[in-house]
């Protein structure tokens, strides 16, 4: 079964740091480029990041760039996100996503973060 | 940065109708241009991909057409499980969202 499975999610104060986790099945996750993508409560999807199936190219937007790193273990068929720095503003469900091509074909359900003192 | 801007923001119809949403780059993106619904509580959900290709599995009553810089988005007869948030999305430099088009039931 296709599956992605997200956790690491929960309620952080302004400047701290939190670690996201995204666990891929039944996918060949090493020949796959992982997005993650936010949607703030109320407002629309944003694009966050992305790591290319090599896991050498990587891409911020520019509202996380310099305070979130993205990276993947494919030999645990897993990528993270690990955000510093944190603001209210990043308070959203992060959503990580496989991309075959360019389309987000799979997507799993994501994991709440709030940014809150 | 290319902006995707979406129309319109919301849109109410009865079960039944044609439903088109529109999406205009701001810039010329080709045909590089996704389609998603997104339904409160649930992952988005890929429908069309490059402007005009549908996602296997999607009925055939959602289509998409365009290229360049502005794109259409069309349910042909709308069921009530349509009922959803849909966002155009461009991947010709990095990505973009567009704002969204809720959609509701008259």
């Amino acid at each position: 079964q296709i599956q992605l499975v997200e956790s690491g999610g929960g309620v952080v104060q302004p400047g701290r740091s939190l670690r996201l986790s995204c666990a891929a099945s039944g996918i060949t996750f090493s020949s796959h480029g992982m997005h993650w993508v936010r949607q703030a409560p109320g407002k629309g999807l944003e694009w966050v990041s992305v790591m290319w199936y090599d896991g050498n190219t990587k891409y911020y937007a520019d509202s996380v760039k310099g305070r979130f790193t993205i990276s993947r273990d494919n030999s645990k068929n897993t990528l993270y996100l690990q955000m510093n720095s944190l603001r209210p503003e990043d308070t959203a469900v992060y959503y990580c996503a496989s991309s075959g091509g360019n389309a987000f074909d799979i997507w799993g359900q994501g994991t709440m973060v709030t940014v809150s003192s | 940065d290319i902006q995707m801007t979406q129309s319109p923001s919301s849109l109410s119809a009865s079960v039944g109708d044609r439903v088109t949403i529109t999406c205009q780059a701001s810039e010329d993106i080709s045909s590089y241009l996704n389609w998603y619904q997104k339904k409160p509580g649930k992952a988005p959900k890929l429908l069309i991909y490059g402007a005009s290709n549908l996602e296997t599995g999607v009925p055939s009553r959602f289509s998409g057409s365009g290229s360049g810089t502005d794109f259409t988005f069309t349910i042909t007869s709308l069921q009530p499980e349509d009922i959803a948030t849909y966002y155009c999305q461009q991947y010709d430099n990095l990505y973009t969202f567009g704002q969204g088009t809720k959609l509701e039931i008259k």
